[in-house]
């Protein structure tokens, strides 16, 4: 069973343009969850997508955007990039089956901003 | 809110010592625990978890117990070797997973 994918798996892009994230859950699972891991603080939560809607979304700005499709698949939008957005980018996705749960991640996307 | 607050590193020790890294939680209700391991060049892997007060989680020679009447969710291996050497994340479980800062372990030879 192939596990949650990410692509690119880097992605270079200079100040002020926009990146796009991609993200493949789990076969069957519903739910994708979207995490920066910025250097030296850890990981922050971003988005959470169940069933084709953003469910919550964490401390961030709007520029951070994204939308799940039918498929259950993700994407992550940044705008108006900047500096402080170099990070990776993981994306993790989970089923609910009424009981406990838990996330699997994918490999990420290491996004440099220049 | 719900918020995990894990013991800063990094911690270094060498082969075969014991190592503990802690975890406290704050959370409303009953959310399930994990730790998560993040090898270097490598995304987050699941280590162990544990769902409910007085679970232990178990999985190559790590363990953590889920204590309710502590808040704690601490993670011990009794003999480490150089391949543990890593990111180890606690994180706390609702709707999302919250987690703590991380903690650099390095094992050396």
């Amino acid at each position: 069973e192939a596990g949650v994918t990410q692509s690119p798996t880097h992605l270079i892009k200079t100040r002020g343009q926009q990146a796009t994230l991609r993200c493949s859950p789990i076969s069957g699972h519903t739910s994708v969850y979207w995490y920066q891991q910025a250097l030296g603080l850890g990981l922050q939560f971003l988005l959470w997508y169940d069933e084709g809607e953003e469910r919550n979304r964490g401390n961030f700005p709007p520029r951070f955007s994204g939308r799940q499709f039918p498929n259950y698949s993700s994407e992550l939008n940044v705008n108006a990039l900047e500096l402080e957005d170099s990070a990776l980018y993981l994306c993790a996705s989970s089923a609910r089956t009424g009981g406990p749960w838990e996330a699997f991640f994918g490999q990420g996307t290491r996004l440099t901003v220049v | 809110g719900n918020s995990v607050t894990q013991m800063e590193g990094p911690v270094t020790l060498s082969e075969e010592a014991f190592l503990t890294i802690n975890c406290t939680y704050t959370a409303t209700g009953y959310p399930s625990l994990f730790w998560y391991v993040q090898y270097p060049g490598e995304g987050l892997q699941l280590l162990l978890k544990a769902t409910k007060a007085d679970d232990k989680g178990s999985n190559k020679g790590f363990e953590a117990t889920y204590r309710k009447e502590t808040t704690s969710f601490h993670l011990e291996k009794g003999s480490v070797q150089v391949s543990d050497s890593a990111v180890y994340f606690c994180a706390l479980g609702d709707y999302k997973l919250s987690f703590g800062a991380g903690t650099t372990v390095t094992v050396r030879a």
